[in-house]
């Protein structure tokens, strides 16, 4: 059974940082491609990121571009998500979200229950 | 990465069937057969229900169809019952390797 558990989520000052992990099991992790999604309060769904299963390719959405940066470490079947540069818009449930293929050619196929990440003074 | 464009809500009885229209563009739905349909019940992660335009995985009913005509998807509920009800995403694979989610649409049985 595919698991994802994220956890890292806190309120966090504007201008600050945070790093998110995803510890995940029940499936080959070096094998899939790897994603965060995003869910401000009562609002959509917002793709983030993905990495490939290697760790090699990555791919942003332009509204983190340059400020949030992906990451696995394949050893410890752990995905991460440093954020930088926080905004008040930052303000999400963030869910990991397995890929149904290797790289980002494929969809978000299981997902975590989401961490909770606020931004404000 | 404009997100895809869905009706805010859509409503039936029990029994009917509903769609659910997402429009994008060349770049994204028209130019990939790499769409998907999530289902979210409040405070629930989102669950798959449909990918590659119009399969289903497995343990889900099949009653949620799909398809996709241009740069156009849909879902349909047959049968609608009341555990339908529940907010519904689609998503894309874009042109620059990237994902968009829909703008979501609530499904209410009368």
């Amino acid at each position: 059974e595919v698991q994802l558990v994220e956890s890292g989520g806190v309120l966090a000052q504007p201008g600050g940082s945070l790093r998110l992990s995803c510890a995940a099991s029940g499936f080959s992790f070096d094998s899939y491609g790897m994603s965060w999604v995003r869910q401000a309060p009562a609002k959509g769904l917002e793709w983030v990121s993905v990495i490939s299963g290697s760790g090699g390719s990555t791919y942003y959405a332009d509204s983190v571009k340059g400020r949030f940066f992906i990451s696995r470490d394949n050893s410890k079947n752990t995905l991460f998500l440093q954020m930088n540069s926080l905004r008040a818009e930052d303000t999400a449930l963030y869910y990991c979200a397995k890929y149904s293929h290797y790289d980002s050619r494929g969809y978000p196929d299981y997902w975590g229950q989401g961490t909770l990440v606020t931004v404000s003074s | 990465q404009s997100a895809l464009t869905q009706p805010a809500s859509v409503s039936g009885s029990p029994g009917q069937s509903i769609t659910i229209f997402c429009t994008g563009t060349s770049s994204d739905v028209g130019g990939y057969d790499y769409v998907s349909w999530y289902q979210q019940h409040p405070g629930k992660a989102p669950k798959l229900m449909i990918y590659d335009v119009s399969k289903r995985p497995s343990g889900v009913s099949n009653r949620f169809s799909g398809s996709k005509s241009g740069n156009t998807a849909s879902l349909t509920i047959s049968g609608l019952q009341a555990e339908d009800e529940a907010d519904f995403y689609c998503g894309s694979y874009t042109s620059g390797s990237t994902w968009v989610f829909g703008t979501g649409t609530k499904v209410t049985v009368l």
